[in-house]
């Protein structure tokens, strides 16, 4: 079945910088990306839809300015974490969509900002 | 506005029982995806099982059905036989098939079996 991944599994950083994450479609391509986000023991939060080769719409509440989504091809979209601060530390999961399936979900990266 | 609602944030069941975790939805649309994710502890989402709105039957796969009842928005999973690598979080899921394609979930129910 499609495939998707993620880089990396697991980032700690410094407050106050940036972290990119990768959500790479390994065997399909993917016009539209998703990215959730997942605080401990609660659901699945949406932050954002990523289009490939326009600009990504985000969810009501999400900052765009510090949550940059870049969806340049049609199997890679990136999100980068600006100025992180220990709050922004979290599970962060992208997915592609799949008519079917519903989205083929990545498995995750875990962000600790110290 | 589109809503998932789970009522069980957490349930304990002895293995080789079945267990039905609840699923209410709320949407306007006619047309429209349901569908269930097992979350384990490392982390990534695994479907499970996926009803269509016209659907006229119950979906299955193996030990896994959706309970599906339209009039009453509601989509239970329901499980069979439950074994103790079923243990993990549970998220019910819906889509739009008229906009945008995104994906909301419930809060998830997590799910505990007893040896």
């Amino acid at each position: 079945g499609a495939v998707v991944s993620q880089h990396p599994s697991r980032v700690i950083c410094k407050s106050g910088t940036s972290v990119k994450i990768e959500c790479r479609s390994l065997d399909f391509q993917a016009t539209t990306m998703f990215w959730y986000r997942q605080f401990p023991k609660k659901s699945l939060m949406l932050m954002a839809t990523s289009n490939e080769g326009s600009k990504a719409t985000y969810e009501q509440g999400v900052e765009k300015d510090k949550f940059l989504i870049n969806h340049a091809s049609l199997t890679l979209s990136t999100l980068t974490v600006t100025s992180a601060h220990p709050e922004d530390s979290s599970f962060y999961i992208c997915s592609a969509r799949d008519p079917y399936t519903g989205a083929y979900f990545g498995p995750g990266t875990r962000l600790t900002v110290t | 506005a589109q809503k998932i609602t789970q009522t069980q944030p957490g349930m304990f069941v002895q293995e080789k029982e079945a267990v039905t975790l609840d699923c209410t939805y709320d949407t306007s649309d006619p047309s429209y995806g349901l569908f269930w994710y097992k979350q384990p502890s490392s982390g990534e989402m695994i479907f499970l099982i996926y009803q269509g709105s016209y659907d006229q039957q119950n979906a299955t796969e193996g030990r896994y059905s959706l309970n599906f009842q339209k009039a009453r928005k509601s989509a239970n999973l329901v499980i069979s036989a439950s074994q103790l690598g079923d243990s993990a979080m549970y998220f019910c899921a819906m889509r739009s098939l008229n906009r945008d394609d995104k994906i909301i979930f419930g809060k998830g129910t997590r799910l505990h079996i007893l040896p």
